[in-house]
């Protein structure tokens, strides 16, 4: 199946600077979504990109996708220690078709 | 945003025993809700799809038996963990998406639970 593979696995910054985590993928897709999730709670959906978008902006958050390289970036600009969470990128989901995750990048910022 | 309402958040129990796991979708019908299982500082597993009226389809290794999945309304799946042993504690948590064409997915809060 499908799976998204980030990296890093962990990342600590601090308070203002910028986070880049990266995401690869193994086949083609038709989406790709990244999420957050906060310790111990559930997962908040963040951003998705289609497979003929390059780059998408969201307030803070910058997604960008190659999908010759089958890999993504997600840029956090201007961090905040409320930034603090693990991300994960999912690959293709619609109607009945479960997202498969990948590992995760858990970031710490630093205030 | 649609909101998915899972229930409890936190629960103990001993070996041996059974527990349910509720997951509610507040303000829409989830014809399909997905079952998934976290380790500590992993990534989410997918466990299994919830269909509303049908059986539920599981994931290669996960034991049907064992976690028992039932869809009876578009509003509500329930995912029961039967005899219980501490290799099930974990964080169960399940998501759907609404009936409006969203590709993306609505979680619950998950569920801790320990088995004792």
């Amino acid at each position: 199946s499908q799976q998204g593979e980030e990296d890093p696995q962990a990342l600590s910054i601090q308070e203002g600077e910028n986070a880049t985590m990266n995401c690869s993928y193994k086949t083609s897709i038709n989406n790709l979504q990244w999420y957050r999730q906060n310790s111990g709670r559930g997962l908040v959906h963040l951003i998705l990109i289609r497979s003929n978008e390059r780059e998408k902006h969201s307030g803070r958050l910058r997604v960008t996708l190659d999908t010759s390289k089958k890999s993504s970036s997600l840029l956090i600009t201007a961090s905040r220690a409320a930034d603090t969470a693990s991300y994960f990128c999912a690959t293709d989901g619609s109607g009945n078709t479960p997202l498969v995750f990948g590992k995760g990048t858990r970031l710490s910022v630093i205030a | 945003g649609a909101v998915v309402s899972q229930h409890p958040s936190r629960v103990i129990c001993k070996s041996g025993t059974s527990v349910k796991i509720e997951c509610r979708s507040l303000d829409f019908q989830a014809t399909t809700m997905f079952w998934y299982r976290q380790f500590p500082k992993q990534s989410l597993m997918l466990m299994a799809t919830s269909n509303e009226g049908s059986k539920a389809t599981y994931e290669q290794g996960v034991e049907k038996d064992k976690f028992l999945i039932n869809h009876a309304s578009l509003t509500l799946s329930t995912l029961t963990v039967t005899s219980a042993h501490p290799e099930d504690s974990s964080f169960y948590i399940c998501s759907a998406r609404t009936d409006r064409g969203d590709e993306k997915l609505f979680f619950g809060s998950g569920t801790q639970l320990s088995v004792l």
